[in-house]
């Protein structure tokens, strides 16, 4: 079945250490999306790729950095830079069938729940 | 710069209630509105896209309004039952040709009683 995987469901991170979240998609998606959700909050965007090997900075990147060597991978490292990490992150993917705005919905992982040890 | 307000921020029904879920946006200059459900501990899952130039979108129990110059959409969910609990979000996506920008509100909390 075709969908996002995200990994792991679950990830502790240490003082002064960098974490690295896993998203993989097979839906031969061309967008990747990274987005931050705080408890009762919406979602905000840290980061996004229209294509391999470009990305964008979202409203909330630093401390994040990002790489999109594969259409199908998008990775997120949250640095130690980033002082304030515990949240719930999810990845998501679309189609933008050629244009650069599209009226295809975004797909979602099952997210990655981090906090600090 | 683009806000999404949802109200109320939770909401109890019991089985069988049709229900109105309200969302609000700032800048009438909007792509498309999504809704989403989201599952406790688990990712947003797409229910409905509204085109800037249409009205509603139906799917099954289901029906999203969107009026831009108000600046509001409405889910309508018919016949409620258990499994309609969640939180449902919506999101607006900018009219400015990026390809990142949809804008979340924070979300209601549906939880429908048996």
């Amino acid at each position: 079945d075709g969908g996002i995987t995200q990994s792991p469901k679950y990830l502790f991170r240490k003082e002064g250490q960098n974490v690295t979240l896993s998203c993989e998609q097979n839906l031969n998606h061309d967008a990747m999306y990274w987005y931050r959700q705080d408890p009762g909050q919406g979602l905000r965007l840290i980061y996004y790729s229209q294509i391999v090997n470009d990305f964008q900075k979202g409203d909330i990147a630093e401390g994040y950095s990002v790489s999109r060597e594969k259409k199908e991978s998008f990775p997120l490292t949250v640095t130690s830079a980033q002082k304030n990490p515990t949240a719930f992150y999810l990845c998501a993917s679309t189609s933008l069938r050629g244009q650069t705005d599209s009226n295809q919905p975004q797909h979602f992982g099952d997210g990655t729940r981090l906090s600090i040890l | 710069k683009q806000e999404v307000t949802q109200i109320p921020a939770a909401l109890s029904v019991p089985e069988g209630e049709n229900l109105v879920l309200n969302c609000s946006f700032t800048d009438s200059a909007i792509y498309n509105l999504q809704w989403f459900r989201q599952d406790p501990g688990k990712g947003l899952t797409s229910l409905l896209l509204i085109q800037s130039s249409q009205r509603e979108q139906t799917s099954g129990r289901l029906n999203a309004s969107l009026d831009k110059s108000s600046g509001r959409s409405t889910l309508y969910i018919a016949a409620s039952q258990p499994g309609d609990s969640a939180t449902y979000l919506c999101a607006v996506k900018a009219s400015s040709g990026s390809a990142r920008q949809l804008t979340f509100g924070s979300g209601t909390q549906l939880t429908v009683l048996p």
